[in-house]
């Protein structure tokens, strides 16, 4: 079963950020926090990921809070393109376990 | 710099039937793991494999299959095709087989069993 609990929609309208909460209340120690999304049952395109350090590339920005329980992905400036089904994933030496995802709807 | 590519893109196949589903992963990458979605689920994980060694296996039957040749390159095998099993079959390639290493993913292989 997925450790990560996520909201199953939001809607974020283009040019506004866009901000995914993610909760993963039971994340052991050496376990990291990955973000992927997926447009069109395509295969999962990689964001970030990060242990409990907040982190920044040039897609998005992920905000872990200090205890490690939740996680925030935030794209800085939604635009139509980033539609998709956005997954946080907790993975220690081990597989990928995948929830069902936040799909986010960027509106006009 | 190519990605992970997985063959063939598109199949169909008759219930009872066998299917083997390739994949290349990033060049140097060593880990290979494959994935399970059916529409409308997230993906779910079926085996990894590093260095030719099977590392992790997901509540999948042993119908289902896989190894990792030298070249890194892998093959995913499902026997006796059920019409539960169409689904995307997604290939990951990682450098290697430790928390905190970006996974990679293919494009998927789609299988629908008639």
């Amino acid at each position: 079963d997925a450790k990560t609990t996520q909201p199953p929609s939001m809607d974020c309208a283009e040019g506004r950020a866009a901000n995914l909460p993610c909760n993963h209340s039971t994340i052991s120690g050496n376990e990291y926090v990955y973000w992927y999304r997926q447009i069109h049952s395509q295969g999962p395109q990689y964001i970030i990921h990060g242990l409990k350090n907040n982190e920044t590339n040039e897609m998005a920005s992920l905000i872990i809070t200090e205890d490690r329980k939740s996680s925030t992905l935030i794209l800085p400036h939604a635009t139509l393109r980033d539609t998709a089904v956005y997954y946080c994933i907790v993975r220690g030496n081990n597989d990928m376990r995948f929830g069902a995802g936040t799909r986010l709807t960027v509106k006009p | 710099d190519a990605g992970v590519t997985q063959s063939p893109t598109h199949l169909i196949k008759t219930r009872g039937q066998q299917v083997t589903l390739r994949c290349s992963p990033i060049s140097g990458h060593k880990s290979v793991s494959w994935y399970q979605q059916v529409l409308g689920q997230g993906p779910q994980f079926i085996f990894q494999y590093y260095e030719k060694e099977e590392r992790g296996r997901g509540n999948f039957p042993d119908r289902f299959s896989a190894r990792q040749f030298p070249n890194y390159s892998s093959e995913l095998n499902v026997n006796a095709l059920l019409l539960g099993d169409s689904a995307l079959y997604l290939c990951a390639s990682s450098l290697l087989f430790v928390s905190g290493n970006t996974i990679y993913f293919g494009e998927g292989s789609w299988l629908t069993v008639v």
